[in-house]
């Protein structure tokens, strides 16, 4: 199985910091790898597609890098509408295939 | 505009089957290409993926919990159904249904709002 470590699991930081979240697979993914964002009580968002793509009508401060195994999502200048936990997602196409996610990092501000 | 509901009931025993429907609009399955899956969240946990139907009825299930999903799809009423054998209060948690684009790999581009099962007696 591949394994997913996204770290932090939390960081606080202030409105305009730059913030980098970063997502290590166990195994080489090529760029299989998407970022989500989800604000509470709400369904997940996605920001980041095929590690590097942004997904259409995402704020252009939200961009993504990496390819194999490490992978950084970066907010470049935080606002406070950006509080949420963001989650990592790998794609495996090797038999069986399957999805998994990273344990998310709550952002908060400072 | 692609919108998608999950329902089911709120609450379930152990040891019983839950049974999850996402009724979606905006979008076919039959359409090449296209996949609904299903995604769940503990309360206060991370995102669990689950299963994925494609168009052509090609399935895709969790490894961990293979044995107890079934994913079904009625194209003519735009419903994905999610069966869930024997459960346990671990199973508790928020259930999400989400739709897979046609020119995508693997990202869920829309989801519903999710609907909370408690497992409990």
């Amino acid at each position: 199985d591949i394994q997913m470590t996204q770290s932090p699991s939390s960081l606080s930081a202030s409105v305009g910091d730059r913030v980098t979240i970063t997502c290590q697979a166990s195994q080489d993914i090529s760029n299989y790898l998407n970022w989500y964002q989800q604000k509470p009580g709400k369904a997940p968002k996605l920001l980041i597609y095929d590690a590097s793509n942004l997904e259409t009508g995402v704020p252009s401060r939200f961009s993504g890098s990496g390819s194999g195994t490490d992978f950084t999502f970066t907010i470049s200048s935080l606002q406070p509408e950006d509080i949420a936990t963001y989650y990592c997602q790998q794609y495996d196409n090797l038999p069986p295939e399957r999805l998994t996610f990273g344990g998310g990092t709550k952002v908060e501000i400072k | 505009q692609i919108t998608l509901k999950e329902s089911g009931p709120t609450l379930v025993k152990p040891t019983q089957t839950l049974t999850l429907t996402c009724t979606f609009s905006g979008f076919s399955l039959s359409t090449s290409g296209v996949g609904v899956g299903w995604i769940r969240q503990p309360p206060g946990k991370a995102l669990e993926w689950l299963a994925l139907i494609y168009w052509n009825d090609d399935k895709r299930y969790s490894p961990s919990l293979k044995s107890r999903l079934t994913i079904t799809k009625d194209t003519s009423k735009n419903q994905v159904v999610l069966t869930m054998t024997n459960v346990d209060p671990v199973d508790t948690a928020t259930y999400f249904c989400a739709h897979k684009g046609a020119a995508r790999l693997q990202e869920y581009d829309n989801w519903g709002q999710g609907t909370l099962v408690t497992v409990s007696s």
